[in-house]
């Protein structure tokens, strides 16, 4: 157990939609890191926020946003959905400048 | 770039034997970190082990060992006495630097290790 969680576990949804994912990292990792892993593009960094604030960005699409609370919980926002978003949607948790340990993933179906 | 190359898509051994997954990397930073991790079928990242680009000393944890080399850019994983339960999808791992720290990881494209009994 990475001390990571993510909620819902699956998702099934339908084009169109919007969904929203949601992260707690390990206790006292301010930075949180989204990633996506499909069959056609591998593993894929999102976004990163650390502290609050958004710290890099990667490969994400407007469709799709993220945010980081002030309790650290992380949640990224899909919407206008597509079939070609089903993905498992992992978050990361660190301190800033160390190891990443990921959540066990959502995995997002969209028919 | 930054970028990382599993060339081994796929490897399938029987159990006990030993097998090298392969891992070369690009990356114009002078000092960075490398990783690996492992994905079982249940799907969860589990993180096996960072190297710093100072120590070149091969790492040794049980039935795991990584041979890391700067001249050849590689960072190969060996299991040895393979079982089945190391049947999985490795990734091997390089952080971007930004700000002065470590940030978002370039993984390889996954080498799927199926271990048959």
């Amino acid at each position: 157990d990475s001390g990571v969680t993510q909620t819902p576990k699956h998702l099934i949804t339908a084009t169109g939609q919007r969904v929203t994912l949601r992260c707690s990292p390990r206790s006292g990792d301010l930075s949180v890191y989204w990633y996506q892993q499909s069959l056609d593009q591998g593993l894929q960094f999102l976004i990163q926020y650390y502290n609050g604030e958004e710290r890099a960005k990667g490969n994400i699409l407007e469709r799709f946003s993220a945010q980081q609370f002030p309790d650290l919980h992380s949640e990224l926002n899909l919407s206008s959905l597509e079939l070609g978003d089903s993905a498992l949607y992992f978050c990361a948790s660190s301190p800033l400048g160390d190891e990443q340990f990921f959540g066990p993933g959502t995995r997002l179906t969209v028919l | 770039a930054q970028k990382v190359t599993q060339a081994q898509t796929e490897i399938s051994v029987v159990e006990k034997e030993d097998v090298t997954l392969d891992c070369v990397y690009e990356t114009r930073d002078t000092t960075y970190y490398l990783f690996w991790y492992k994905q079982p079928p249940s799907g969860e990242l589990v993180f096996l082990i960072r190297r710093n680009s100072f120590d070149e000393q091969n790492e040794i944890s049980g039935r795991y060992s990584w041979n890391f080399q700067k001249s050849t850019s590689s960072f190969n994983f060996t299991i040895t006495a393979s079982q089945v339960v190391d049947s999985a999808v490795y990734f091997c791992a390089l952080p971007l630097f930004y700000g002065g720290s470590q940030g978002n990881l370039i993984f390889g494209k996954g080498t799927k290790l199926s271990v048959k009994p």
